[in-house]
């Protein structure tokens, strides 16, 4: 049962355009979302995160926006740079079965910045 | 430098053997976390451990075990009753009270 989901597995743009990545989650006690990225052969990195309280969080080019009632969030990038070329994992936080905090994370999103 | 380190970065075992995967962190954080990465899939909780000599299955965790005896370690054990091991781990870190994790460089393990 995949909480999150990011149905798009690749998207190609072209450098200066925007990228929109999207993501979908059916848990409805996510309370925390983070977006991350991954270069080939190294661990994720924190890109950017939002609580659920808020709609939009915005940090120089990257902005997520939250849209609770439908359950999806969006990372939009803007303009993009053939160094943003990497997969972008969407993650959804909430509290697990063992009474702890757990992330979940989607499978994936391979973004291609076309010079 | 603060950090995490996973070694070694290219792991090889025989089938049927144990192998042990490092995972120290000198960020201070109480919360660590054992993922694996197959082709065309997310990131899948093997173990995680909110503080030491505690730690939670993730959602993976059959034929794995795990150990935190030092804040800064987390090794976790893939054991031959793990019936695919070959993957990508990657282990991470996080402060109390914030959701954000911090990963290492991960190990890649090829079972022969």
């Amino acid at each position: 049962d995949q909480q999150v989901k990011q149905n798009s597995p690749s998207l190609s743009v072209q450098e200066g355009r925007i990228s929109i990545l999207n993501c979908d989650y059916t848990n409805s006690m996510f309370d925390y979302f983070l977006w991350y990225k991954k270069y080939p052969a190294e661990g994720p990195t924190f890109l950017i995160s939002i609580s659920s309280i808020k709609d939009k969080n915005e940090d120089g080019r990257f902005t997520v926006f939250l849209n609770k009632s439908a359950k999806h969030l969006s990372l939009h990038i803007v303009p993009s740079q053939p160094g943003d070329s990497a997969v972008y994992f969407c993650a959804a936080s909430g509290v697990g079965s063992g009474g702890y905090q757990k992330v979940t994370f989607g499978i994936g999103t391979k973004l291609q910045v076309i010079p | 430098d603060g950090g995490i380190t996973q070694s070694p970065k290219y792991l090889f075992r025989k089938e049927g053997q144990n192998v042990t995967l490092s995972c120290e962190q000198n960020l201070n954080h109480d919360a660590m976390y054992w993922y694996r990465q197959d082709p065309g899939q997310g990131l899948r909780l093997i173990y995680y451990s909110q503080i030491v000599n505690d730690f939670q299955k993730g959602d993976i965790a059959e034929g794995y075990s795990v150990s935190r005896e030092k804040k800064e370690s987390f090794p976790l054990t893939v054991t031959s009753a793990q019936k695919n091991p070959t993957a990508f781990y990657l282990c991470a870190s996080s402060p109390t009270g914030t959701d954000t994790q911090y990963f290492g460089p991960g190990t890649r393990l090829t079972v022969l």
